[in-house]
């Protein structure tokens, strides 16, 4: 069985301060993705990585697929109330075929 | 562009009632096709996911049952249900090992 370990579970920060959110596991994923999601609403994609040690940025939000393809992190600079929701990592793997979800970090960002 | 569609939007049906979920996509064919339960707003249990007409694959035992009649819709359905089957389902679509798009989900409660 995969798993993937989400990291904090909650997050309440103001706005304009940092953040990291982690997902970490003890299986090599070939990729990883990262969803946010609004409640009452379907998961939306933000990002995949591929390659171990792969940075994406978007916008304020970095993404980075660890080495050995078993973790990654999610940090948005200078966070802003549009950013509170639920963030999903999820792991591809070929021997499994299926995404594996971790358990998700609620994000709270108050003015 | 592709796009996908669930309904309802939001279900409140008695315990040993049936239940019918749909899930179409528009924009893409011969995609894969996943059902997923989400519970108290947090991970994802995937339920069913199919990669043709007529071809599904159950994930977990339970109470539910999925069919896919034509190649881009998909259904989720029971015949008595449960209070445990309570939950928020959100259908998925995939053409590529990596990513999901999901649709907006079903908010199903049982009384």
């Amino acid at each position: 069985t995969q798993l993937l370990e989400q990291s904090p579970q909650f997050l309440s920060i103001q706005e304009g301060e940092n953040l990291t959110v982690y997902c970490n596991s003890s299986s090599v994923f070939s990729s990883l993705q990262w969803y946010r999601q609004e409640p009452g609403e379907g998961p939306v994609l933000l990002v995949t990585v591929v390659t171990g040690g792969e940075v994406k940025k978007l916008k304020r939000l970095t993404f980075q697929f660890g080495d050995a393809r078993k973790d990654s992190s999610l940090h948005i600079t200078a966070a802003q109330t549009g950013d509170t929701g639920l963030y999903l990592c999820a792991g591809h793997s070929t021997s499994y075929g299926k995404l594996t979800f971790g358990q998700g970090t609620i994000l709270t960002v108050h003015p | 562009s592709q796009t996908i569609h669930q309904w309802p939007a939001t279900l409140v049906q008695p315990v040993g009632s049936p239940l019918s979920l749909e899930c179409t996509v528009e924009g893409t064919s011969n995609p894969n096709l996943y059902w997923y339960r989400q519970a108290a707003g947090r991970g994802l249990q995937l339920l069913f996911y199919s990669v043709g007409i007529g071809q599904i694959s159950s994930e977990v035992p339970q109470n539910l049952s999925a069919s896919r009649p034509q190649d881009r819709q998909f259904i989720l359905s029971s015949k008595k249900l449960l209070l445990s089957d309570s939950g928020f389902y959100l259908c998925a679509w995939s053409v590529s090992q990596y990513e999901q798009y999901f649709g907006p989900g079903t908010r199903l409660t049982v009384t």
